[in-house]
């Protein structure tokens, strides 16, 4: 079973760039939600996407967007990137393709540690 | 709004003590998780509580959720360095699977 997959591991950026985040979700999953995690902080929910849809959203502002495709894999970008950014990005998934019960357990991938000068 | 407080944040314990982190949420919430992170790691999933006076044991560590009081705690038992890491839980509202994370708890273990 493959687990979930982010790339790239690290990135530097200016203030006002765009950047884009990959996730490919653990196989069996259909469901792949996002975290902000700041240094010495909890992680904090952006979004989730489910069937292609989003399906919920933390207190972020509207230049971070999302996509899933239909191989469940997601997207994130965040425009007119702030200092504020810099944090480290967590994308996990969940759920199981052909609506089976589960628990809820998100599966967290290691994770993007954006850096905004 | 869910909100999810855990204390205390930064826990240093000889190694063979036994001590509680707690965990308390301000609404209701339908499923309780308990995750480990490693310096400059991801999360680890530890446990899952989905009821009231649930109760899970994996080695040293015990889980266990109070709906009532709106409060879980994670016990451990005759620490070890190993288990040495930052432990969040997480809640959620009722019928999402958008997680609440708790501030984190900062564990260090002295040999």
């Amino acid at each position: 079973e493959t687990g979930v997959t982010q790339s790239p591991t690290h990135l530097i950026k200016t203030r006002g760039q765009q950047v884009t985040l990959r996730c490919s979700s653990q196989s069996g999953h259909n469901t792949v939600s996002w975290y902000q995690q700041a240094l010495g902080q909890g992680p904090q929910f952006i979004f989730q996407y489910y069937r292609e849809e989003e399906n919920g959203r933390g207190n972020f502002p509207p230049r971070f967007s999302g996509l899933q495709f239909p191989n469940y894999s997601s997207e994130l970008n965040v425009n007119a990137l702030e200092l504020d950014d810099s944090a480290l990005y967590l994308c996990a998934s969940c759920g199981r393709v052909g609506g089976a019960r589960f628990d809820g357990t998100q599966y967290f991938g290691p994770g993007t540690r954006l850096t905004v000068l | 709004e869910l909100k999810v407080e855990q204390n205390p944040l930064f826990l240093s314990m000889q190694e063979g003590k036994n001590y509680t982190i707690y965990c308390n949420y301000s609404t209701t919430s339908d499923r309780l998780y308990w995750y480990r992170q490693d310096p400059g790691k991801s999360l680890e999933s530890l446990f899952v509580l989905l009821s009231n006076g649930a109760v899970k044991q994996e080695g040293r560590l015990m889980a266990s959720l109070d709906t009532k009081a709106r409060l879980s705690t994670l016990h451990i038992t005759a620490a070890v360095h190993d288990l040495s890491a930052t432990y969040f839980c997480a809640a959620t509202t009722s019928g999402t699977y958008k997680y609440i994370f708790g501030t984190g708890t900062r564990l260090k273990v002295l040999a």
